[in-house]
């Protein structure tokens, strides 16, 4: 059982470029998240599914896409990617709204 | 803009001695209440949850809920050097919603040998 799946585990880019965080989890779980965290901060929200073919907004969603095709992938989108996006990218997912099961994140560096 | 503020440390406590770790959340119609602890460089693990006033416990762990003061807390008893950790407070937003929850900075806490 591998729960959240994330590739990669590590990436650096330089400015401008673009990428795709992959997500995938095998536990059937309508709902699925984006959150990145920032050196002594929480998580913050970068959007949201609440199921296939569903997607929304959440507190920082500028500079990313995302996409639900299927139930079990939730890719993460950077368009041009900046500095400020320097960061690690947690997916996480539920079936009940609450308890979050999260993948091992990737850590990204924009330089 | 909804807040949850937890101190951020880092909080020291002895081998063997209680932890009580603190949090405060602005949303007053939240309704699920979560304690993730997260070891450095890995990603979060749900602990505790806990959704009526009250205490829940469950082993070491004790999860304390006041609605009417928007307060929250986590007791860790009997503190173990594993225990040492970031414990992230996360709240679900007003009406049980689907956006997922918002999470506190995170407290530091370092169990002493």
């Amino acid at each position: 059982n591998a729960g959240v799946t994330q590739t990669p585990k590590f990436r650096i880019l330089k400015i401008g470029q673009s990428m795709t965080l992959q997500c995938a989890q095998d536990m059937n779980h309508n709902y699925m998240y984006w959150y990145r965290q920032d050196p002594g901060m929480g998580l913050k929200l970068i959007y949201y599914s609440v199921g296939a073919g569903i997607t929304d907004k959440g507190e920082v969603p500028n500079g990313y896409n995302v996409s639900r095709s299927t139930t079990e992938d939730f890719p993460l989108r950077l368009e041009l990617a900046a500095p400020s996006q320097t960061s690690v990218y947690f997916c996480a997912s539920t079936r009940d709204r609450g308890q979050l099961f999260f993948g091992s994140g990737t850590q990204l560096s924009v330089l | 803009q909804k807040e949850v503020e937890q101190n951020s440390g880092p909080l020291s406590v002895p081998e063997g001695a209680i932890a009580s770790l603190n949090c405060t959340y602005s949303d007053r119609v939240s309704q699920s209440f979560f304690w993730y602890r997260q070891y450095s460089g890995k990603s979060p693990e749900l602990i505790m949850s806990i959704y009526s006033n009250g205490d829940k416990e469950d082993g070491r762990f004790t999860a304390q809920l006041n609605k009417a003061s928007q307060y929250v807390s986590l007791l860790i008893r009997d503190s173990q050097p594993s225990d040492s950790a970031t414990y992230l407070c996360a709240v679900s937003p007003s009406g049980g919603g689907a956006d997922g929850l918002t999470f506190g900075k995170g407290t530091h806490l370092i169990i002493q040998p």
